[in-house]
């Protein structure tokens, strides 16, 4: 596709449920992040990925939160037993290449909802 | 920790007027992007900033960067009412420039 995609958009889901969350990056990209903007917040870093490998997972706030890219594209990010704080948007970027040279382009997000 | 902060949080001005967003942050850096953000919609990049003295212009609006006083500025020249959004800056890190911070935004609106 021409940008970053994001699946779902809104998902609403209960305390302690695990949700998976879907980016698609611009074809070719080969560096994707994961960030996570709360209202009225700039977006806080979660996690990059450079390839399949996560290049720095230092952002994700604590083990219940997981990442994966196994083939160099797609990402998931996982929560498990969401809680009441993790509702916040979750915005996927790829970059052409890893090196800061190159802007980043931001998808949709995901705006996630923990009831 | 790099702490990135921008003013004023929030902007109202009349269409015709120029005005100045600041971003200052707290570490050395020379990578820094401006953003704008609309209303539920994801970030949209506006410039990316590369050296001391970098200067971009795109329309109305103007990025400058200077890397020793550790600020960034975007200037908006006769404002019109399309430029309302939110506009964050964001820091990347020295030597892991893949981790952006990002400033709190500056919510603008230009009114008619």
């Amino acid at each position: 596709g021409a940008g970053v995609s994001q699946t779902p958009s809104n998902k609403v889901t209960e305390k302690g449920k695990y949700v998976e969350l879907r980016c698609d990056p611009i074809s070719g990209h080969t560096a994707l992040y994961w960030y996570r903007q709360s209202l009225g917040q700039g977006p806080e870093f979660l996690i990059y990925f450079q390839g399949t490998g996560a290049a720095d997972d230092s952002g994700l706030p604590n083990d219940r939160f997981f990442a994966v890219r196994p083939e160099g594209s797609v990402s998931t990010l996982k929560i498990q037993r969401t809680e009441r704080g993790d509702s916040a948007v979750y915005l996927c970027a790829s970059s052409l290449m890893g090196d800061g040279y190159t802007e980043a382009f931001f998808g949709q997000g995901t705006r996630l909802t923990v009831v | 920790e790099l702490k990135v902060e921008q003013n004023p949080l929030f902007l109202s001005m009349q269409e015709g007027k120029n005005y100045t967003i600041y971003c200052n942050y707290s570490t050395t850096s020379d990578r820094l992007y401006w953003y704008r953000q609309d209303p539920g919609k994801s970030l949209e990049s506006l410039f990316v900033l590369l050296s001391n003295g970098a200067v971009k212009q795109e329309g109305r609006l103007m990025a400058s960067l200077d890397t020793k006083a550790r600020l960034s500025t975007l200037h908006i020249t006769a404002a019109v009412h399309d430029l309302s959004a939110t506009y964050f800056c964001a820091v990347g890190v020295l030597y892991n420039f893949n981790k952006f911070y990002f400033g709190s935004g500056t919510k603008l609106n230009v009114k008619p």
